[in-house]
């Protein structure tokens, strides 16, 4: 089955750039999606369709796309951006069946 | 403003069912599908499948084919999960979210189904 995969953690101090990767065959033909989940919260998504924004979402979120890899930047990470990020994509094979990443531990000290 | 409510936390015996609710606000129910996603304890998020709300479409994960439906009543724009034949191992976090077509955007605030003898 397809899987996408991401890094178990990242750690930055806060004002640092963090970049946080998913990787996975099907992303040269598919959009990746990020979520946010706090302690005890539902996910929140934080970038759709490779790199758009929601509206209310910092400027400070960006995302990319190229090749198999995707990638969420969080440019001056702030204390309140720590959190579990998640990326969501589907397999190629017709299906359209989701699929999300393991997830990565964002830590901002 | 887009709103998703889920019912309340469930208690169920190996080999029970499960059904969960998810009312949509906010929006026009018929315009988006209804994803589903789970949530064990400390681990990631796990696809479980995906509803049209126009159509009643479904497309569910391979590993839960046979045991899952989902279902949509757009009188009362309400989406529902049943997960059938629990295991110990279907105890988890289920969270309903808002999909144009797969792609989660809106979620509701999550529903914990535990599954004990």
């Amino acid at each position: 089955s397809y899987e996408l995969t991401q890094p178990p953690s990242v750690s930055v101090s806060p004002g640092q750039t963090a970049r946080i990767t998913c990787s996975g065959d099907a992303l040269p033909k598919k959009y990746a999606y990020w979520y946010q989940q706090k302690s005890g919260q539902a996910p929140v998504l934080v970038i759709y369709e490779d790199s758009k924004r929601p509206s209310g979402i910092p400027e400070r979120f960006s995302g990319s796309s190229s090749g198999t890899m995707a990638t969420l930047t969080i440019s001056g990470a702030q204390v309140e951006d720590e959190a579990d990020y998640y990326c969501y994509s589907t397999d190629s094979s017709g299906n359209h069946r989701g699929v999300f990443g393991g997830g990565t531990k964002l830590t901002v000290l | 403003q887009v709103q998703l409510v889920q019912s309340g936390a469930e208690v169920k015996k190996p080999g029970a069912s499960v059904k969960v609710s998810c009312k949509a606000s906010g929006y026009t129910f018929t315009s988006y599908g209804i994803s589903w996603v789970r949530q064990a304890p400390g681990q990631g998020l796990e696809w479980m499948g995906w509803i049209s709300a126009y159509n009643g479409n479904t497309n569910y994960a391979q590993k839960l084919q046979g045991r899952v439906t989902m279902t949509t009543d757009t009188s009362t724009s309400t989406a529902y999960m049943e997960l059938r034949s629990l295991r110990s191992d279907d105890t988890a976090v289920y969270y309903c979210a808002r999909a144009k077509t797969g792609d989660p955007d809106y979620w509701g605030q999550g529903t914990l189904v535990t599954v004990s003898s």
